[in-house]
């Protein structure tokens, strides 16, 4: 158990559905992240969130939406995805500052799209 | 950018075996160094790190060193077991963004 709760672990959708995977960390860090695995392709960082603001977002399309109302809680909002989108999402935490940079993780989601 | 290349797999050992893992990362500045492990149908475990040159990580007779002259980051382990196999993944972190990770090595330890 590393702290950090990622719901549901598994997701089967349709392209015209909306759906929303959660993230919730216990560890009390300041700072969250999503990150897509898919097959033979190194992890990619989607979103982070510092201090409950984005501060960065590497080119995601639209059709993914991230939302962090808190410190401990973060979503990523899927509508119209498409079959590529099929992976593995990763939530992460860490807490931001001097030293202290390790990322715990989530389980994932397995998601795939139809 | 940051980037970071490590052996591709599947690798395969006997148990017991030396193993080592390559891994060369390109950064600018000073990055933090880490090896996680993903075993199936789990998450991403931190398994060691190191924050500055010649520091050495080690955890479960894992080892890893931060060598600066050569930007690599090679994990090692003397005597592998079953229960090692898994996937492992060098990331490096470089300032205030996330983690930037190789393609993960996968390491299949035989009886």
């Amino acid at each position: 158990e590393t702290g950090v709760t990622q719901t549901p672990r598994h997701l089967v959708m349709g392209m015209t559905n909306k759906k929303s995977l959660k993230c919730e960390q216990h560890l009390g860090h300041n700072a969250m992240y999503w990150y897509k695995q898919s097959a033979k392709k190194p992890l990619e960082l989607m979103f982070v969130y510092s201090l409950e603001e984005r501060v960065e977002n590497n080119s995601v399309p639209s059709r993914f939406s991230p939302e962090c109302p808190n410190s401990s809680h973060l979503f990523l909002h899927l509508h119209t995805l498409q079959p590529e989108d099929s992976a593995l999402y990763l939530c992460a935490s860490s807490q931001e500052g001097r030293g202290k940079n390790i990322q715990y993780f989530g389980a994932g989601t397995r998601l795939s799209v139809l | 950018g940051n980037s970071v290349t490590q052996m591709e797999g599947p690798v395969t050992l006997s148990e017991e075996a030396f193993l080592t893992i390559n891994c060369t990362y390109t950064a600018t500045g000073y990055p933090s160094l880490f090896w996680y492990v993903q075993y199936p149908g789990e998450g991403l475990q931190l398994l060691l790190k190191a924050t500055k040159a010649d520091d050495k990580g080690s955890n479960k007779g894992f080892e890893a060193t931060y060598r600066k002259e050569t930007t690599s980051f090679h994990l090692e382990k003397g005597s592998v077991q079953v229960s090692d196999s898994a996937v492992y993944f060098c990331a490096l972190k470089g300032g205030a963004d996330g983690l930037t990770f190789g393609k993960g090595t996968h390491l299949i330890i035989q009886p």
